[in-house]
């Protein structure tokens, strides 16, 4: 059990456009989900994170009109880049956790690439 | 702000090695830790975590880590590494009460057959 998706694996998009990408829990309720952004050989920093039904907590520099983020269910959270920037390229990972339990169950991660 | 140390970025171990990987954190109150693999193109994956109670923690494929509060260290250790054990290793704190998660920048095991 506990098992998180990401969708799509790898997108290409154009400077200027927006896209999005999907983190799901297949088998549990995801009350609380994060979005973690992963630079080449460096650690994962935490973007922002989100309860279901409520706005998305944004870490310390995190523009929150860039990346959007979308809690609406227990199982789906969504992440838009907007206006992305070849400086948005980047691996993008997201965790869920259930309801009153610590750990996070990590996605296999979203290759976005800006050209 | 906290912090989380792993000293070592790189390490390259031949099979039947054994290893300990070095995480120290700067928080001062109440933790949780953890540690976390990625294995060459999947996605992290819990080894252990420590939580309360004893403060050597046997995780899965053969791993433990100690929790040394006086040291504010969370080491993991496995003694005799195998070549599948060849991946990146993520030390991770959470603060009491809160449910947010502080990585290391990662350290990189090669295992050589």
């Amino acid at each position: 059990g506990a098992v998180v998706s990401q969708h799509p694996s790898r997108v290409i998009c154009k400077s200027g456009t927006s896209v999005k990408i999907e983190c799901r829990s297949l088998d549990f309720q995801a009350t609380t989900m994060f979005w973690y952004r992963q630079f080449p050989k460096k650690s994962l920093m935490l973007m922002a994170t989100s309860n279901e039904g409520s706005k998305a907590t944004y870490e310390q520099g995190v523009e929150k009109d860039k990346f959007l983020i979308n809690h609406a269910s227990l199982t789906l959270s969504t992440l838009t880049v907007t206006s992305a920037h070849p400086e948005d390229s980047s691996f993008y990972i997201c965790s869920a956790s259930r309801l009153r339990e610590a750990e996070q169950y990590f996605g296999p991660g979203t290759r976005l690439t800006v050209t | 702000a906290q912090s989380v140390s792993q000293h070592n970025h790189h390490v390259i171990l031949s099979e039947a090695a054994s290893l300990e990987l070095g995480c120290n954190y700067s928080y001062g109150g109440t933790v949780n830790l953890f540690w976390y693999v990625q294995y060459p193109g999947q996605h992290l994956q819990l080894l252990l975590k420590y939580f309360s109670g004893d403060p050597l923690v046997k995780g899965i494929k053969g791993f433990e880590a100690e929790f040394i509060k006086s040291k504010f260290s969370f080491n993991l250790r496995k003694p005799s590494v195998q070549w599948s054990d060849t991946a990146e290793y993520f030390c991770a704190v959470m603060r009491g009460g809160y449910s947010t998660l502080t990585f290391g920048k990662g350290t990189m095991l090669l295992v050589s057959p």
